[in-house]
């Protein structure tokens, strides 16, 4: 079955860029929309982005002045780079899998475990 | 932005009764692009519901979802012990994606 996996640095300093991979693993990355979803410790979920396998984008407003997310398709995996990072960006961020096939308005059937990402000096 | 505003924030039930959480959003949800996730600590979210009432693969049939335009519900008929966790509605009608607060399901 599709799995997600997370990987990047737990640590991150602050003004510094914040970069996270997701590799998708038990079927292709094609036909789907990917995105990243992030949850600071004890608060609630919140969606930073998706992207297409062809490349398309749509990011959150509130961070998209910082947002890049691309994609790898020949190495099955996508990209969260979040740049000028705050203690507000601590969190555990999340890459998860759009239900349905190019439906970029859909609920996340598939999730990766989640990474830890701290932001401190 | 749509706002997701559930309740309540905390639900204390045991096992065996029913629970009726709330999502109510600010402004209408078209086509009920509501989807509910259950999430227990330390673990990632786990899709239950989504399209408001269409049950996810492998979720068992005492969790359902309902509603349309601006409330919806999502019902535990007979709670079993595994079920104390954390809920969050979300919505896929416009952008950005939204979730709720959250309600914790506990004993």
């Amino acid at each position: 079955q599709v799995q997600l996996q997370e990987s990047g640095p737990g640590l991150v300093k602050p003004s510094e860029t914040l970069s996270l991979t997701c590799t998708v693993s038990g079927d292709s990355i094609g036909s789907y929309y990917w995105a990243w979803i992030r949850q600071p410790p004890g608060k609630a979920l919140e969606w930073i982005g998706y992207i297409y396998y062809s490349g398309s984008t749509n990011y959150n407003p509130s961070l998209k002045s910082r947002v890049t997310i691309s994609v790898d398709t020949s190495e099955s995996q996508f990209s969260l780079r979040l740049s000028s990072v705050t203690a507000a960006d601590t969190a555990v961020y999340y890459c998860a899998r759009h239900k349905r096939r190019a439906m970029p308005y859909d609920a996340f059937d598939i999730w990766g475990q989640g990474t830890m990402v701290t932001v401190s000096s | 932005e749509i706002v997701l505003t559930q309740s309540p924030g905390t639900l204390s039930l045991s096992p065996g009764e029913r629970a009726t959480l709330s999502c109510r959003a600010s402004q209408s949800v078209s086509s009920g692009s509501l989807a509910w996730y259950q999430q227990k600590p330390g673990q990632a979210p786990r899709l239950l519901i989504y399209g408001a009432s269409s049950r996810a693969t492998g979720i068992p049939d005492r969790f359902s979802g309902s509603g349309s335009g601006t409330d919806f519900t999502l019902t535990i008929s007979r709670l079993e012990p595994e079920d104390f966790a954390v809920y969050y509605c979300q919505q896929y009608s416009s952008s950005p994606h939204t979730f709720g607060q959250g309600t914790n399901l506990e004993i």
